[in-house]
């Protein structure tokens, strides 16, 4: 069975704080993909990151950082110096073999 | 460029009533097509997914239908409403091929509140 869990419901943090949002998933598929996508207040959600199964390197853009260990079934995401604009809800999702699975999101709350 | 338009944007209901929300992309084609529902405070539920036209997959048994008339359209439909089905309902493409497969592009989504 295929599951994406992100047991950080809600965080908030103030304002130029480091936060890091945690996701676990779990796949038996031997190739696939994780997203991470934000949904700010307006609803649409953006496509932040995709990462395959092989390719475990980290990445960085700008104040985005993303770590996939798959020892740990782990693809979390931490921003740096964080800004109010970055208030919204973050999902997780995996794709294996046709279809996705969401977590059930983390919202971070970016105070100034 | 591709877009995604989702239309309306938000819609209120009565129990009972039909429905019909719309999705089109532009600027791809023979893209897979994908409904979502998001209940309030919650996460992403896929309703519906499509390979192509007329070919649909549906994830879970309930009172909504989706239609594929066309390359580029997604229609999620119902009969009648019921209260538990007020939701946020997003519409998504991914591309079959190229670097940016798999990625799933999301419209601005419908607010429907059914009364």
């Amino acid at each position: 069975a295929q599951k994406v869990t992100q047991a950080q419901t809600e965080i908030s943090v103030v304002e130029k704080e480091d936060v890091t949002l945690d996701c676990v998933y779990e796949t038996r598929d031997t190739t696939y993909y994780l997203f991470w996508y934000k949904q700010p207040p307006s609803g649409e959600l953006v496509f932040l990151i995709r990462r395959n199964s092989f390719d475990e390197q980290n990445e960085i853009s700008g104040r985005y950082s993303w770590n996939f260990q798959k020892s740990t079934s782990s693809f979390n995401f931490t921003i740096t110096a964080s800004q109010v604009v970055d208030s919204a809800v973050y999902f997780c999702a995996l794709f294996g073999t046709y279809k996705y699975i969401f977590g059930t999101g983390t919202r971070l709350k970016v105070l100034a | 460029s591709q877009t995604i338009h989702q239309w309306p944007a938000t819609l209120v209901q009565p129990v009972g009533s039909p429905l019909s929300l719309e999705c089109t992309v532009e600027g791809t084609s023979n893209p897979n097509l994908y409904w979502y529902r998001q209940a309030a405070g919650r996460g992403l539920q896929l309703l519906f997914y499509s390979v192509g036209i007329g070919q649909i997959s549906s994830e879970v048994p309930q009172n909504l239908s989706a239609s594929r008339p066309q390359d580029r359209q997604f229609i999620l439909s119902s009969k009648k409403l019921l209260l538990s089905d007020s939701g946020f309902y997003l519409c998504a493409w991914s591309p079959r091929l190229g670097l940016a497969k798999n990625i799933q592009y999301f419209g601005a989504g419908t607010r429907l509140s059914v009364l």
